[in-house]
Order: C-alpha cells, then structure tokens, then sequence
C-alpha cells in the first residue's frame, strides 16, 4: 500500500468554527490531491498540488483552502465549515510515469460531519 | 468538462459468473484510464491502469479494455467471487486533473 495517511480519521464540528485535514505521504510523489466523495456525485476535486507551494482549484473548491508547505504534507482547511460540507474527504497522489501516464493512490479518508 | 457515467450502478451475481462492468467517458483526449475498487467505509484501491495507447490490461482474474475513440472502457471479472463484492469505480486522467464515475456497487451471492 502507498504510505499515505490522513488525521484525524474522524470528525464531527459546529458550522461556522474552522477545520483542517491532514494528509501526509511517505512516498515523494510530486502530485497530491484532496476529493469529497458524496453519495450520488462520486469522487470530486477539490484542490490539487504540482509542487511545494504550488497548489490549484479543483471542479469543487469554494469554501475550501490548502496549503503545502512541505513535499510530504499537503492540508485542507474548511475556513466557516457548513453543513453541506458533511463528506468524506479523500487525500490522493500520483507521480508521472512512463508514456506520461499519472497513477493514483488514495488514502483512507476522513469523515466529516458538520452540525 | 469530462464526464465519466459507470452503468449499471449496482449489479448482483452469483458465485463463479464471469461478468463485465461498464465506463464511458465524453472526452477522449485522456492520458489513461485507471480501475479501483473500494470496500464500505475505505479507501480506493487501485485495480488496473491503461494508458492511451494501450487497449488492455490484466491482472490475474481482471481484464480491463480501452477504446479511446468511443470512450469506452470494461473491466471484466471472471469466475466471480464473494471477495469481489465491492463498489468499482473508474476515472479518467487528462493530465493533472481525474474524472470519476460515481461507480457500479457488486455483491456476488455464495
């Protein structure tokens, strides 16, 4: 399995207060991914990261912050969580390999529950 | 925007039938197609990769097929088991970005 973890595994918070959820990788991928999974939508991007620093939006990313600061860790803030941000949010990454393909690797998710 | 459907969205079968999940996808200037499977309550697990230049791919009982120009891909598993009984999901990479498909939900009956 890819060393990917995620913290907490687990949450529930108040609307309005602020959230982060940690990935962290042991496996130097360049790339790395942050996706909600609700029922009925599928797997949906929220921001992704090419780099240190170098972070873009994803299809769903309003209300939505990261930051990496180190290739290893890669953070997703929820600024004013809301109820409709109840998911289960998943951290992936991928590195380029032959022929220019990216594969990915997920971690095992943290569930969210806003109230 | 890529749209990726996966029909049906749950099927059920019994033990030992060989069977065949469908993809489709709306643009097909990917880069390649990957296959996952995810048990209630886990993550993804990675199944299969086909690059775009490729038309198939297998690993033990899956076989996974690519037809870019239809986009179109089937990953096919033979001789079912119980073990198998997951959801199945499928996603396309157009570089930096992936498009899943909101995957078929399998139970294979013993």
């Amino acid at each position: 399995d890819a060393g990917i973890t995620q913290s907490p595994r687990h949450k529930v918070t108040e609307t309005g207060t602020p959230v982060t959820l940690r990935c962290h990788q042991t496996e130097n991928h360049r790339y790395m991914y942050w996706y909600r999974q609700d029922p009925g939508h599928g797997l949906r991007l929220i921001h992704y990261s090419y780099g240190v620093k170098d972070t873009d939006k994803g299809e769903v990313s309003d209300g939505y912050s990261v930051s990496r600061s180190k290739t290893e860790d890669f953070l997703l803030t929820l600024e004013s969580a809301t109820s409709s941000q109840t998911s289960v949010y998943f951290c992936a990454i991928s590195e380029q390999g032959t022929g220019g393909s990216y594969e990915q690797y997920f971690g095992p998710g943290t569930r969210l529950t806003v109230t | 925007k890529q749209e990726v459907t996966q029909i049906p969205a749950a099927l059920s079968v019994p033990e030992g039938e060989n069977l065949v999940l469908n993809c489709s996808f709306t643009d097909s200037a990917i880069y390649n197609l990957q296959w996952f499977r995810q048990d209630p309550g886990k993550g993804l697990t990675s199944l299969l990769l086909i690059q775009s230049s490729q038309r198939e791919q297998t690993s033990g009982r899956l076989n996974a097929s690519l037809d870019k120009s239809s986009g179109r891909s089937t990953l096919y598993i033979a001789a079912s088991q119980p073990g198998d009984s997951a959801t199945y999901l499928c996603a396309v990479n157009t570089g930096n970005q992936f498009y899943f498909g909101t995957g078929t939900s399998l139970t294979v009956i013993p």
